[in-house]
């Protein structure tokens, strides 16, 4: 069964860091794209960050260019957001997906919320 | 970085039939197609259609993707009550290099 969790958020003061996990089982991880994916509280969803297979290539949404650094360890079978300078508008829930079967991201995590308050 | 374009709500009846759609451009939904997803309150996305159209395993037969141009379209048969959710279109922009996603819309089954 394929699973992804998320740990990790929290309360941030703006301008802090946070650093969220991913925990991929049920599936060989080192395999698919991998993407971080946000929900603004009563929002809709926004597409984040993505990873290649072996972590060559990274692809950003532009609010975050600068500020945010995806990563992932095959090894360790995980995936990380980096999120650093953190603004009011980041506070979302935060989910891991990955386009694991397909070619659309067929797997989320349950998410983590990030909160960025003083 | 502009999203895809969704009507925000839907409202049909019990075993009715709902067509959703997604309007993107010729960088995202008309070269690359969409997919689906659903989210009921509280809980995260579910993919209901892959961007190739094709269903994924355990997504119920009454649901079906297509796209013509720059619009793809979701239609839901034979509606239930636990069809009321949000639904959110996404697509891979090729000029962006980024996935974008519709504003999502709430459909509700009277």
């Amino acid at each position: 069964e394929v699973q992804l969790v998320e740990s990790g958020g929290g309360l941030v003061q703006p301008g802090g860091s946070l650093r969220l996990s991913c925990a991929a089982s049920g599936f060989t991880f080192s395999t698919p794209w991998m993407d971080w994916v946000r929900q603004a509280p009563g929002k809709g969803l926004e597409w984040v960050a993505n990873i290649k297979p072996d972590g060559s290539v990274k692809h950003y949404v532009d609010s975050v260019k600068g500020r945010f650094t995806i990563s992932r360890d095959n090894a360790k079978n995980s995936l990380y957001l980096q999120m650093d300078s953190l603004r009011a508008e980041d506070t979302a829930v935060y989910f891991c997906a990955g386009a694991i079967y397909g070619d659309s991201v067929d797997y989320w995590g349950q998410g983590t919320l990030v909160t960025v308050s003083s | 970085q502009a999203g895809l374009t969704q009507p925000p709500s839907v409202s049909k009846g019990l075993r009715q039939t709902a067509t959703l759609t997604c309007t993107g451009n010729n960088n995202n939904v008309g070269s690359q197609g969409a997919a689906w997803v659903q989210q009921h309150q509280g809980h995260p996305p579910k993919l209901l259609s892959y961007r190739n159209n094709n269903r994924p395993s355990g997504i119920s037969e009454r649901l079906s993707a297509s796209r013509s141009g720059n619009t793809a379209s979701l239609t839901i048969t034979g509606l239930q009550p636990e069809d009321e959710a949000d639904y959110y279109c996404l697509a891979w922009d090729s000029s962006l290099s980024a996935w974008v996603f519709g504003g999502g819309t709430k459909l509700t089954v009277l």
